[in-house]
C-alpha cells in the first residue's frame, strides 16, 4: 500500500486559481468514488473540504471542487484567498483499507 | 457537535507499547459510525493506522497491523490505540477521527481531536 503521488507544493497568486492532483492506482482512485480532500494549517487538525470526490460539506466555500478521471484525483481552488494557504491532503480507500497522499503545500503569493 | 479528544504519555521508550484513548463527546460511540486513528510524524504527512466499528470490528493499515491493536469501550463513549514495539520512527502527532458511515461503509473523516504528540525516546 503506496501512498497517493501529490506535487509537494503549488503556488498562485490571489484570484487565480490552482489545481492539486492525487495520483493512485487502480486499486485505490480509480476502483472507488472514495477520495476525499483535507486542508490543514499549520499546528491544526486537517479539515474535510471534499468527500466522494466532488461534494462539498456544508460550510465549505465553493470556489473548492474536486474531479477524477482514472487513477487520478483532482481538487481545484478557484479565487484564491490568503486563508487558503495550507497543507493539502487527498485520501482515498483502498479495498478495507485507506491510503493518503504525501500531501501538497499550498502557498498564496 | 461531536468532539474528540485524545489522551495518553507523552513519552514512550523504545520497544514499549504507545497508548493512547480517544474520548468522544456530543455523540455516541455506538452510532452507526467507524472511528479511526491517524498519525502525522513532525513535518510530514497524514498516514492512517486502523479504525473500529462500536462491535468491535476493526481493520488495519497493512504496515502496522502486526503492531496494532484497537479497541471500543462503549460504556465510557471512547476507544483506544496500542502501539507495541515502538522505535523513534512511531514518533508523531497522533488524531482520532470519525469515519461519516454510509450503510455500514465508511466515507470520510467527518470530525477529529486536536491531537496528541507521542515522542519516542529514551
Amino acid at each position: 500500500q503506496s501512498a497517493l503521488t501529490q506535487p509537494a507544493s503549488v503556488s498562485g497568486s490571489p484570484g487565480q486559481s490552482i489545481t492539486i492532483s492525487c495520483t493512485g492506482t487502480s486499486s485505490d482512485v480509480g476502483s472507488y468514488n472514495l477520495v476525499s480532500w483535507y486542508q490543514q494549517h499549520p499546528g491544526k487538525a486537517p479539515k474535510l473540504m471534499i468527500y466522494e470526490v466532488s461534494k462539498r460539506p456544508s460550510g465549505v466555500s465553493n470556489r473548492f471542487s474536486g474531479s477524477k478521471s482514472g487513477n487520478t484525483a483532482s481538487l481545484t481552488i478557484s479565487g484564491l484567498q490568503a486563508e487558503d494557504e495550507a497543507d493539502y491532503y487527498c485520501c482515498s480507500y483502498a479495498g478495507s483499507s485507506w491510503v493518503f497522499g504525501g500531501g501538497t503545500k499550498l502557498t498564496v503569493l | 457537535q461531536v468532539q474528540l479528544q485524545e489522551s495518553g504519555p507523552g513519552l514512550v521508550k523504545p520497544s514499549g507499547t504507545l497508548s493512547l484513548t480517544c474520548a468522544v463527546s456530543g455523540g455516541s460511540i455506538s452510532s452507526s459510525n467507524w472511528w479511526s486513528w491517524v498519525r502525522q510524524p513532525p513535518g510530514k504527512g497524514l498516514e492512517w493506522i486502523g479504525e473500529i466499528y462500536h462491535s468491535g470490528s476493526t481493520n488495519y493499515n497493512p504496515s502496522l497491523k502486526s503492531r496494532v491493536t484497537i479497541s471500543v469501550d462503549k460504556s465510557k463513549n471512547q476507544f483506544s490505540l496500542k502501539l507495541s514495539s515502538v522505535t523513534a520512527a512511531d514518533t508523531a502527532v497522533y488524531y482520532c477521527a470519525r469515519f461519516y458511515t454510509i450503510v455500514g461503509a465508511p466515507h470520510y473523516f467527518d470530525y477529529w481531536g486536536q491531537g496528541t504528540l507521542v515522542t519516542v525516546s529514551s
